[in-house]
């Protein structure tokens, strides 16, 4: 089955700078790549996604890259912020329509200093 | 957009007692729901898959007896945590896929934290 690995475990950045995380997928079949922010005790929130058919994703401050060849895919915060700080999960599914698994990785906990 | 409703969101129950998690899906039909458990400062790992109107499918190491789930309807899944123990205790949260093609994504319910005493 699938298996995503994430990476750092933990991240501390000065405010304004950026902050990358990456993570590794082990299904060749994986199409679709969610990241998630969760604040503690709360559902994850998804901040942005891309699919296989795509390289690069941008929203305002945040961007993600996928490189289907070496089955990675990166999350990209810019000019961040204290509100910035949290765990984010990057997860990878398989599925179509409503059928995929969503698999996540272990995670990185952001720490934005002010 | 999607939304998922879970219930309860905390409830504490005395070990050996049985908890039943309720997720619905409000403005979609939600053939499959997904149920993950979180430890805390751990990642969300994926118990089960239910389908509506068949057997669940769990993931290995996931103990199918003792953690119910029943999909009776398109709007309705239920996990049922039986006998619990101590170590049972987690943050319990379903999911659904929602939409199809570029619109699709997954919605997750507000989470259940479970405390067995």
């Amino acid at each position: 089955g699938e298996n995503v690995e994430q990476h750092p475990s933990t991240l501390s950045v000065q405010e304004g700078d950026s902050a990358v995380i990456k993570c590794t997928y082990s299904d060749s079949a994986s199409n679709y790549f969610p990241w998630y922010k969760q604040e503690l005790g709360k559902r994850p929130q998804l901040i942005i996604d891309i699919r296989s058919n795509v390289g690069e994703k941008k929203d305002q401050r945040i961007a993600v890259t996928l490189n289907k060849t070496a089955k990675h895919f990166s999350l990209h915060i810019t000019e961040t912020q204290p509100e910035d700080s949290a765990v984010y999960f990057c997860a990878a599914s398989s599925g179509s329509g409503n059928t995929g698994k969503l698999i996540f990785g272990q995670g990185t906990t952001l720490q934005v200093k002010p | 957009g999607a939304v998922v409703s879970q219930h309860p969101s905390r409830v504490i129950c005395k070990s050996g007692t049985s908890v039943k998690i309720e997720c619905r899906s409000l403005d979609f039909q939600a053939t499959t729901m997904f149920w993950y458990r979180q430890f805390p400062k751990q990642s969300l790992m994926l118990m089960a898959t239910s389908n509506e109107g068949s057997k669940a499918t769990y993931e290995q190491g996931v103990e199918k007896d003792k953690f119910l789930i029943n999909h009776a309807s398109l709007t309705l899944s239920t996990l049922t945590v039986t006998s619990a123990h101590p170590e049972d205790s987690s943050f319990y949260i379903c999911s659904a896929a929602a939409g199809v093609g570029v619109d699709y994504g997954y919605t997750f319910g507000s989470g259940t934290r479970l405390t067995v005493v």
